[in-house]
């Protein structure tokens, strides 16, 4: 079968770094993505790694070990509006499918 | 630009009724996508297309039908709902790409909240 776990839930306070794991395993395999989702809102895009290593984008960084099938997203100088939910999906093929985790709630208390 | 757009935004049924849920996109896309979301569970793929006339069944097509008789447009059907298919609706779309090492992230619309009774 396919699966992608990720923790739950993720409490950080304003100013930390926090890192949200996500392993997979899937029949295919193109790329990792992150995405963000408000309060039940449009999820939106943050990242993909297709090859291993880190890439950074302002704040946020994600990594990607094709070897252990294992990601992360990383958060740095936390913001109040870092709460939401952030979703793992592995990009399967050409057609750009996504298979995603269940999410991770990130609380981020003053 | 208005991205993806989804109607209804609220939606309420009786166990049997039929409905058509409409997405619409208006940046030349070539791939649409429908997902449900329950809690606990995150985005789970029901019917996808990759061009205008084609669809595919996604994880959990079983009770849906979709059509692609437009490229700006992809619309969800449930024949006959069940309570087991409420949940939230969520449409998106992407530019086509082949290439595994660049990405079009998918665009999603605000969803539609669907309660069957």
């Amino acid at each position: 079968g396919q699966s992608l776990e990720q923790p739950s839930e993720v409490t950080a306070v304003e100013g930390a770094i926090v890192q949200i794991n996500c392993t997979y395993q899937t029949s295919g395999f193109y790329g990792l993505s992150w995405y963000q989702q408000h309060d039940g809102g449009a999820p939106t895009f943050l990242s993909y790694n297709a090859l291993d290593g880190l890439e950074e984008t302002g704040r946020f960084s994600s990594f990607l070990s094709r070897s252990d099938s294992y990601g992360y997203l990383l958060l740095q100088e936390l913001q109040m509006k870092d709460s939401a939910s952030y979703f793992c999906a592995v990009r399967g093929g050409a057609t750009n499918k996504l298979i995603f985790g269940t999410g991770t709630l990130l609380a981020v208390q003053p | 630009n208005a991205g993806v757009t989804q109607t209804p935004k609220f939606r309420v049924l009786k166990t049997g009724q039929s409905m058509t849920l409409l997405c619409a996109q208006d940046m030349n896309h070539e791939y649409m996508y429908w997902y449900r979301q329950d809690p606990g569970m995150g985005l789970r793929l029901i019917h996808y297309s990759v061009g205008e006339g084609t669809t595919a069944k996604g994880e959990v097509p079983d009770g849906y039908n979709v059509s692609r008789l437009k490229k700006q447009n992809f619309l969800l059907g449930l024949e006959s709902a069940a309570p087991s298919q409420t949940s939230v609706y969520f449409c998106a779309s992407a530019p086509s790409q082949l290439d595994r090492g660049s990405n079009q992230p998918q665009h999603f619309g605000d969803g539609t909240r669907l309660s069957i009774l």
